[in-house]
């Protein structure tokens, strides 16, 4: 079954400094991979997806993803962290062929001043 | 646009009660999906709908959760009876009917907290 791992629950940037989510798939067929975004209270909120049209994929908010089929990644990056990114973030795969989402268990980004 | 509509927003129950959430999707979404999210977990699907018939719903402990999509449009989840352990938020998401690469747009939730 196709799923994805986040590592790290939580990771703590200071404002201004690069953002880095890790999320790795797993996946015997190219996979549709998506980034969403919670704010407390909030619904999710796509970022970005990956569809295998590029592989550098940029989305909302300054954020962008590159899949990487030979590590199985598809790292999540903004170059400088604004206090407003503070959330959880998740990572997800679209089995091919279907439509419903399987989620990574969400990493909490922490952003200070 | 109006997006994916849910109430409540938050509910509080006993133990062996029931309870219903009601999830109205973006006008024209083919597709309803109910996710439950437990604290600190991502989203796990609970069910999908394709229209008014039911697509996937392997991970719904049916002995207690039931859920419907009356006239492919809005949809109720029901819990009968409750347990501690569905103390969750319950995510109701929406898409159109163009296969995986479609976003699905999520509604705001409903927080369920049974004491």
């Amino acid at each position: 079954a196709q799923s994805v791992t986040q590592l790290g629950s939580h990771v703590s940037v200071s404002e201004g400094a690069l953002v880095l989510l890790r999320c790795n798939y797993s996946s015997s067929v190219p996979p549709y991979l998506f980034w969403y975004v919670q704010y407390p209270n909030q619904g999710l909120q796509l970022l970005l997806k990956y569809t295998s049209a590029a592989t550098l994929v940029k989305g909302i908010n300054g954020f962008e993803a590159e899949f990487k089929k030979s590590e199985t990644s598809f790292h999540l990056t903004k170059p400088s962290a604004h206090m407003s990114d503070a959330a959880e973030y998740f990572c997800a795969v679209t089995p091919t062929g279907f439509q419903k989402l399987v989620f990574g268990t969400g990493t909490r980004l922490l952003v200070s001043p | 646009e109006a997006g994916v509509a849910q109430s409540p927003r938050y509910k509080i129950i006993e133990k062996r009660q029931s309870v219903a959430f009601w999830c109205n999707p973006i006008s024209g979404h083919a597709t309803l999906y109910w996710y439950q999210q437990i604290l600190g977990q991502g989203p796990k699907l609970l069910i999908q709908f394709q229209n008014n018939g039911v697509v996937d719903d392997s991970q719904l402990p049916k002995d207690r959760f039931s859920a419907e999509r009356l006239k492919g449009v809005d949809s109720t989840l029901k819990i009968q009876p409750a347990k501690l352990e569905d103390s969750a938020v319950y995510l109701c998401a929406s898409s159109s009917e163009r296969g995986g690469r479609t976003e699905a747009f999520f509604g705001q939730g409903t927080r369920l907290t049974v004491v």
